[in-house]
């Protein structure tokens, strides 16, 4: 069974605080994935990796970046959060290759106050 | 990059009707088509999916039928049950290296008794 885990479920972080979302999945996929979904808008590519320590822009990167030093690992950073990025973050990993699942984690609410 | 436009965003049936979400795609070389339901608190999970070479895909309650020419695709639930209340995301991708999924903004579906 696929496991996606998120280190955090529920975070409280103030503005302008630096902010770390770990990801790790156990089934030694090439794609790894950070998602924002909010409330009418669905969900939303931030940043996506296909190897280790390759990354791409996904559709919202700014305000955000991403590290990938093993394959397992995929964190997101908030180099200075704001308000505007209180949301729930779901990671998601896949096999590389078209039409392969992708499994997510089950989610980081993030609140920034 | 690629849009992908889903209707309704609410809906409402009563247990045992049927129930139909739709979405538009934009990108022409899109060829793979899935649907997550994430049920209240949990984790986005695959449901169905289908693929550019094919029409019609049915799994027992759920079908998923795919007009290339049109750009549309939708998917049909039957026989619905209170457990099929959920909120339901469309997405597309095309042949890629990481094979990104867009999202559609999700539907929720209400089954009541």
């Amino acid at each position: 069974d696929v496991k996606v885990t998120q280190s955090s479920r529920y975070l409280v972080k103030r503005t302008g605080e630096k902010v770390f979302l770990e990801c790790v999945q156990d089934m030694d996929h090439e794609n790894m994935f950070w998602y924002r979904q909010d409330p009418g808008l669905g969900l939303r590519l931030i940043y996506f990796s296909y190897d280790v320590k390759m990354k791409e822009k996904g559709d919202i990167p700014e305000g955000y970046s991403v590290s990938r030093e093993k394959k397992e690992r995929f964190s997101l950073i908030l180099e200075s959060a704001s308000t505007n990025q209180t949301s729930m973050y779901l990671c998601a990993s896949s096999k590389q290759g078209t039409g392969n699942t992708i499994y997510f984690g089950e989610g980081s609410w993030l609140t920034v106050v | 990059g690629e849009n992908v436009e889903q209707h309704p965003s609410t809906l409402s049936v009563q247990e045992g009707d049927s129930a139909v979400i739709k979405c538009t795609y934009s990108d022409s070389a899109s060829n793979y088509f899935p649907w997550y339901k994430q049920e209240l608190g949990k984790r986005p999970q695959l449901i169905i999916d289908i693929r550019s070479n094919v029409g019609e895909k049915k799994d027992q309650r759920i079908a998923v039928t795919l007009n290339k020419t049109a750009k549309h695709f939708s998917l049909h639930i039957t026989e619905t049950q209170p457990e099929d209340s959920a909120v339901y995301f469309c997405a597309a991708s095309r042949t890629g290296t990481a094979s990104k999924l867009t999202f559609g903004t999700g539907t929720r579906l209400q089954v009541t008794l």
